[in-house]
């Protein structure tokens, strides 16, 4: 158990439909990562914050958007589904925003989306 | 942009050791990470490389050339437990918090 969580394990939902996956750190973190896994395009970062403020960015959509809350929770929202979107989909999080403390990173179960 | 390059598949016998290669072009670098992901199951971190050298953490060592862009992750007195796949992730670029990550090397440890 890594200490951080992801709510739901499971969603099942159609395309054009808006979801919202959520994340707590690990305690004490204050980075938290959001990624994307597919079976044809392996592992991809989308979007880091680090005590509420956005940090870096990937190849994240317009469609998809995050937050980071005071309680250092995350949210991850995607809007107007398509079925490429089907994918597991991973938050992670770390004590820092660089250097070793943001390499390691500590990952959660992730909530597997399938968007019918 | 972020280039990574990883063999796709090995295959080792338990208790050898094997070496798995990683080559990366990126136009800045903050660090080489490698991590464990058992099929179904989350990426664990195994280790963090910044400097050019080895870096030993029990049975597992990572390596680190900053000018050849090469990596490696050495697992010595392979278990069988230690059949999963192997991920080499870049943190840098231009944008310098973005990490990026290899295909993954899926290794199987055979009796």
């Amino acid at each position: 158990d890594s200490g951080v969580t992801q709510t739901p394990k499971h969603l099942i939902t159609a395309t054009g439909q808006r979801v919202t996956l959520r994340c707590s750190p690990r305690s004490g973190d204050l980075s938290v990562y959001w990624y994307q896994q597919s079976l044809d395009q392996g592992l991809q970062f989308l979007i880091q914050y680090y005590n509420g403020e956005e940090r870096a960015k990937g190849n994240i959509l317009e469609r998809f958007s995050a937050q980071q809350f005071p309680d250092l929770h995350s949210e991850l929202n995607l809007s107007s589904l398509e079925l490429g979107d089907s994918a597991l989909y991973f938050c992670a999080s770390s004590v820092a925003d660089y250097g070793g403390g943001a390499g390691e990173q500590f990952f959660g179960p992730g909530t597997r989306l399938t968007v019918l | 942009g972020q280039n990574i390059d990883q063999p796709t598949e090995m295959t080792a016998t338990e208790g050898a050791i094997v070496q798995i290669n990683c080559t990366y072009q990126t136009s800045g670098f903050n660090g080489l990470f490698w991590y464990q992901q058992h099929a179904g199951e989350a990426p664990t971190f195994l280790s963090y490389n910044v400097l050019d050298g080895l870096e030993e953490k029990g049975r597992f060592s990572s390596f680190l050339s900053r000018s050849k862009g090469y990596s490696y992750l050495l697992l010595k007195e392979l278990q069988m437990k230690d059949s999963a796949s192997y991920l080499c992730a870049v943190r840098g670029g231009t944008n310098a918090g973005k990490s990026t990550f290899g295909d993954g090397t899926t290794l199987t440890v055979k009796p």
